[in-house]
């Protein structure tokens, strides 16, 4: 099955600074979403994006499906942004990254 | 409010035991789909219906059925065949294909003590 690895595993953020995370994926997809866990374990949608650049407040994302890759990018952090993010990929299912666990300190 | 609603939050099980977790959607949404989370892990596929009365089996199905007997529910039982059942588990609904956003509901926890 396609494989989903997203980088890093962990990332630990002042309140205020600007980071970058990645989903690579080992083969072409019909759709990639970006999603935000928070410490209660709720699943909430940042972005359906199976290519080009989208932005949402503070968050952006870009995916390159020919190169087969998506970044998603946080700035000016806040501490409410501390959880796990999740990258899915849908060729014929949904298959997750392990996920990139964001901490944001205040 | 629209949305999707799995129960119980916790749960407890006792070795041996076959336990059920609920989820019921209001989204009119055809596609529902479990998944399993394991600490520190992403989500993987249990089960997935398209449609009322017919459901696929995911990557990780042994030891655990599923029923699709109306549009908004799509319960999961978690059968004693099931090794390792002590999990986060998360049930979700979408427009049938590919290029529809998928929502979850709130995940129940389940423990086998």
């Amino acid at each position: 099955g396609i494989q989903v690895e997203q980088s890093p595993p962990d990332l630990i953020l002042q309140e205020g600074a600007n980071s970058t995370l990645r989903c690579n994926f080992s083969d072409s997809v019909n759709n990639l979403q970006w999603f935000h866990q928070n410490p209660w374990g709720q699943l909430i949608n940042l972005f359906y994006i199976p290519s080009g650049t989208k932005q949402n407040g503070r968050l952006s994302a870009t995916t390159v499906a020919t190169e087969r890759y998506s970044l998603l990018y946080i700035s000016s952090s806040q501490t409410t942004d501390s959880g796990v993010y999740f990258c899915a990929v849908y060729n014929y299912k949904l298959s997750f990254g392990a996920g990139t666990t964001v901490t944001v300190r205040a | 409010d629209g949305g999707i609603t799995q129960s119980p939050k916790y749960l407890f099980r006792k070795e041996g035991q076959n336990v059920t977790l609920s989820c019921e959607q209001n989204l009119n949404h055809d596609a529902m789909y479990w998944y399993r989370q394991d600490p520190g892990q992403g989500l993987r596929l249990i089960y997935y219906s398209q449609i009322v009365n017919d459901f696929q089996k995911g990557d990780i199905a042994e030891g655990y059925s599923v029923s699709r007997e109306k549009k908004e529910s799509f319960p999961l039982t978690v059968t004693s065949a099931q090794k390792n059942p002590t999990a986060f588990y998360l049930c979700a609904s979408s427009i049938v294909g590919a290029g529809n956003t998928i929502y979850f509901g709130e995940g129940s926890w389940l423990t086998v003590v």
